[in-house]
């Protein structure tokens, strides 16, 4: 079946440090591929897509580019904020907009000042 | 940008009593899902729900959970008999395309 595999942490970075979140996934098909971001005490929110390979999704200063050749779907930012510590999730799914979504693991961040 | 609601936020049960989530999904949406997440773990799917029935469920969904669109604007998760490995954060999520939004979740505690 479908997975997602990321790195877990605890990920902790200085104010305006380079982050790079690894991501790589398995799938039957073509997925579209998401990273989601918690925030403390918050719920699920969509950070970013891509729906095919070499799409490069990007919000907030993150991105994050579909590679199929090796599966992957790391997330970057070049210069993290305070406000950026959450968790971030890793997550695919299947073709055809209504499939249920796969996550990874999660992976926290934090940011010190 | 219209969102997902749930409530309770926080719901607390004794063990072998029935729970009810429930979640406004946005208007025009057609696919509705649940997905849980035990602490420290990973984002797990429950089931999916399309045109009042069960699209797609997991593992996890046996028959003590129910999903039950009882209106218009609601959807609802029954927990039958609950057990102490329900507690959980449950996230009612729903989509139109490609772009599947999440509620801010109902954390579930079972004593």
């Amino acid at each position: 079946g479908d997975s997602v595999t990321q790195m877990e942490g605890p990920v902790t970075l200085s104010e305006e440090a380079f982050l790079t979140i690894n991501c790589t996934y398995t799938a039957t098909g073509y997925p579209s591929l998401f990273w989601y971001v918690q925030y403390p005490g918050e719920g699920l929110q969509l950070l970013l897509k891509a729906t095919k390979a070499d799409d490069k999704g990007s919000n907030k200063g993150f991105e994050a580019t579909y590679r199929k050749e090796t599966t992957s779907f790391h997330l970057e930012k070049g210069s993290v904020q305070v406000s950026d510590s959450a968790v971030y999730f890793c997550a695919l799914s299947e073709t055809g907009g209504y499939q249920k979504v796969t996550f990874g693991i999660g992976t926290k961040l934090q940011v010190i000042p | 940008e219209p969102e997902v609601t749930q409530t309770p936020s926080h719901q607390v049960t004794q063990m072998g009593q029935e729970v009810i989530l429930r979640c406004v999904p946005i208007s025009n949406h057609l696919y509705f899902y649940w997905y849980r997440q035990i602490l420290g773990q990973k984002v797990e799917f429950l089931v999916s729900f399309y045109n009042n029935e069960i699209s797609e469920k997991s593992e996890i969904f046996d028959d003590q959970f129910s999903v039950e669109r009882p209106d218009g604007s609601n959807f609802t998760l029954k927990i039958r008999s609950t057990k102490l490995e329900d507690s959980a954060m449950y996230f009612c999520a729903s989509t139109q395309k490609e772009k599947q939004l999440f509620g801010p979740g109902t954390r579930l505690t079972v004593l």
